[in-house]
């Protein structure tokens, strides 16, 4: 099955740095890469996601590219602020007419120092 | 945009009984559903996936009659922990896709409900 291998575990930047975050994945199949952005307690919120058929995909301050010869896909945030901070996971699936479960990394534990 | 209601947010249960949490989809068809598991600083795991009046599909490892899931109507899924122990403790969060509409990709997520077993 889909295996979603994500780093760093924790990144500590400075306000209005950049924080990249890193996966790949092990099934090539995938074609369905999504990034949540979760608080203590709560459930995982969509911040961005990307398609097989798109190399990049940028949201303001966030992007996601995407590299499927390398099964490799990065999170990438620009001129981060204290709000940010949170636990990120980027996950995979197969989208599909069937169930497409989807498949998270362990997850990386961002701090954006004032 | 879509929305799916989770209950309870939390629950205090003592050892042996039997607890069970909710997922509803507000504004759309549940066509899917998953439910996850997740201990303290790690990430979600599957436990299992369930199609509207399906029985659920679960994976490897996870406990089948210990985790009863229903998935009878297309806007909401049951999770049954029974015979919970202090072990079954943990953050379990649903998620709904509606695969049958076409163009309809997201997973929507539920808030999780954090199970205490004492």
């Amino acid at each position: 099955g889909e295996n979603v291998e994500q780093h760093p575990s924790t990144l500590s930047v400075q306000e209005g740095d950049s924080a990249v975050i890193k996966c790949t994945y092990s099934d090539s199949a995938s074609n369905y890469f999504p990034w949540y952005k979760q608080e203590l307690g709560k459930g995982p919120q969509l911040i961005i996601d990307i398609r097989s058929n798109v190399g990049e995909k940028k949201d303001q301050r966030i992007a996601v590219t995407l590299n499927k010869t390398a099964k490799h896909f990065s999170l990438h945030i620009t001129e981060t602020q204290p709000e940010d901070s949170a636990v990120y996971f980027c996950a995979a699936s197969i989208d599909s007419s069937n169930t497409g479960k989807l498949i998270f990394g362990q997850g990386t534990t961002l701090q954006v120092k004032p | 945009g879509a929305v799916v209601s989770q209950h309870p947010s939390w629950v205090i249960c003592k050892s042996g009984t039997s607890v069970k949490i909710e997922c509803r989809s507000l504004d759309f068809q549940a066509t899917t559903m998953f439910w996850y598991r997740q201990f303290p600083k790690q990430s979600l795991m599957l436990m299992a996936t369930s199609n509207e009046g399906s029985k659920a599909t679960y994976e490897q490892g996870v406990e089948k009659d210990k985790f009863l899931i229903n998935h009878a109507s297309l806007t909401l899924s049951t999770l049954t922990v029974t015979s919970a122990h202090p072990e079954d403790s943990s953050f379990y969060i649903c998620s709904a896709r509606d695969t049958g509409t076409v163009g309809s990709y997201g997973y929507t997520f539920g808030s999780g409900t954090r199970l205490t077993v004492v």
